[in-house]
């Protein structure tokens, strides 16, 4: 079946780096994503990768893949307050029209 | 372009009322999906369609029903509201482009009392 897991809180000192982390059982997903929820809002899409790939690159994110273990993780140099939000892990299986999420991870930055 | 538009923001009901969820995007999407979000529970699906003229179930569809009204609209509607539905419901619209992901509307946040 397909399940995403989450740890549910991580807290950081601003300028810290934070990792995100999250796995998934769907060995057939195609697409990995990650997405921000701020506080009162819908989600927004903030990064994603195709399966054939190990890393992603794009300013201060860091998305990494290891598809043998079924781990994603998210990394976010130098974060800041407005990076406080809610971040969630999600897989779109081969087959089917679905993303499947996980419960998310509050991430809270200390100024 | 607006994106994804819910309506209303916030509702409150009493214990069997009824009330429809609005939701309409203009990115010419043709899959549209209703989600609730619980505390530490992410995001469940409750109904989706994958073009106009087609619903169906997600994983939590009991007590709810949907219409798709048109390629742009897609509502939610509880026909008797328990306190078990209070919640924070999205409506979403998948792009099937390179990225092939789904966009997201601000909420809905329902309080059934």
């Amino acid at each position: 079946g397909e399940d995403v897991e989450q740890s549910l809180f991580l807290s950081v000192r601003e300028g810290d780096s934070s990792v995100i982390n999250c796995t998934y059982t769907d060995s057939s997903s195609t697409y990995l994503y990650w997405y921000k929820q701020e506080p009162g809002a819908g989600l927004q899409l903030l990064t994603y990768i195709f399966s054939n790939m190990d890393m992603k690159q794009d300013q201060r994110l860091t998305v990494l893949l290891n598809k043998k273990d079924k781990h994603l993780s998210l990394r976010i140099a130098d974060t800041q307050t407005g990076d406080s939000a809610i971040y969630f892990c999600a897989e779109r299986p081969q087959w089917g029209n679905k993303l499947v999420f996980g419960a998310g991870t509050i991430l809270r930055v200390k100024s | 372009n607006a994106g994804v538009t819910q309506t209303p923001k916030f509702q409150v009901l009493k214990t069997g009322q009824s009330m429809t969820l609005q939701c309409a995007q203009d990115m010419n999407h043709n899959s549209m999906y209703w989600y609730r979000q619980d505390p530490g529970m992410g995001l469940r699906l409750i109904y989706y369609s994958a073009s106009e003229g087609t619903t169906d179930k997600g994983e939590v569809p009991n007590g709810y029903n949907v219409s798709r009204l048109n390629k742009r609209e897609f509502s939610l509607r509880l026909e008797s509201a328990a306190p078990s539905q209070t919640s924070v419901y999205f409506c979403a619209s998948r792009d099937r482009g390179p990225v092939d992901t789904q966009y997201f509307g601000p909420g809905t946040r329902l309080t059934v009392l």
